[in-house]
């Protein structure tokens, strides 16, 4: 299973652009990476998920780059509802239904 | 209906109780999850049904016994739980194990 890097903390203010970057040195051919965000005593939220180049919905955008060690989660102007942890999952054929969390990254939005 | 509805919310029970937590989709959803969260962790999984069949066991202790009545419903039947096992314990389904999983909102467990 592929390990997932991601930074512990981030802050930012309220309109700002977020990027989270997340590694995953060892993804296999077959692998997708796959956002969640959880609020504080909810469950985890599907955010996005993506194999490579550029996904985008109503919530984020992905950027994969070509060799898909990493990747990076977009949230568009940021507001104080956006203060979460996010967590960045690799999931493919080899562990179909094992989503194997990290660390994730909190982010903390600030007025 | 996308939701995933969990009870109790709360429970506290102590370590010689036999209790329940209980788990509800009605999404047509054919597989379903449990996880543990202990607190500013993240969260670990524990089991996994597939169309009602438990599919995966993390080594989970048998103290913990998961049960999968109908597509539907999923149970998580506790019996001598230790202080340690303490936590918030998530309940998840998705269409099948290869897409995104829904998560409930826990029940936070206190055994004391």
């Amino acid at each position: 299973l592929a390990k997932t890097t991601q930074p512990i903390s981030m802050d930012s203010y309220e309109g700002q652009e977020v990027n989270i970057t997340c590694s995953h040195n060892n993804i296999a051919t077959n692998d997708y990476i796959t956002w969640y965000q959880q609020f504080p005593s909810q469950g985890p939220r599907f955010i996005i998920q993506g194999y490579k180049t550029k996904v985008t919905n109503e919530v984020a955008s992905l950027f994969i780059p070509a060799d898909r060690k990493s990747s990076t989660l977009s949230l568009p102007r940021v507001s104080l509802s956006d203060t979460a942890v996010y967590y960045c999952l690799v999931v493919g054929s080899s562990n179909t239904g094992k989503l194997i969390f990290g660390q994730g990254t909190t982010l903390q939005v600030k007025p | 209906d996308t939701e995933v509805t969990q009870t109790p919310k709360h429970l506290v029970m102590g370590m010689t109780n036999k209790k329940s937590l209980k788990c509800e989709q009605h999404m047509g959803h054919r597989a379903m999850y449990w996880y543990k969260q202990k607190a500013k962790k993240p969260p670990e999984l524990m089991f996994v049904y597939s169309y009602e069949k438990l599919s995966i066991n993390e080594s989970v202790p048998s103290r913990f016994s998961p049960e999968c009545p109908n597509s539907s419903l999923l149970n998580l039947h506790l019996h001598a739980l230790q202080p340690e096992d303490s936590a918030l314990y998530l309940c998840a389904s998705s269409q099948d194990q290869s897409y995104e999983q829904y998560f409930g909102p826990g029940t936070r467990l206190t055994v004391t």
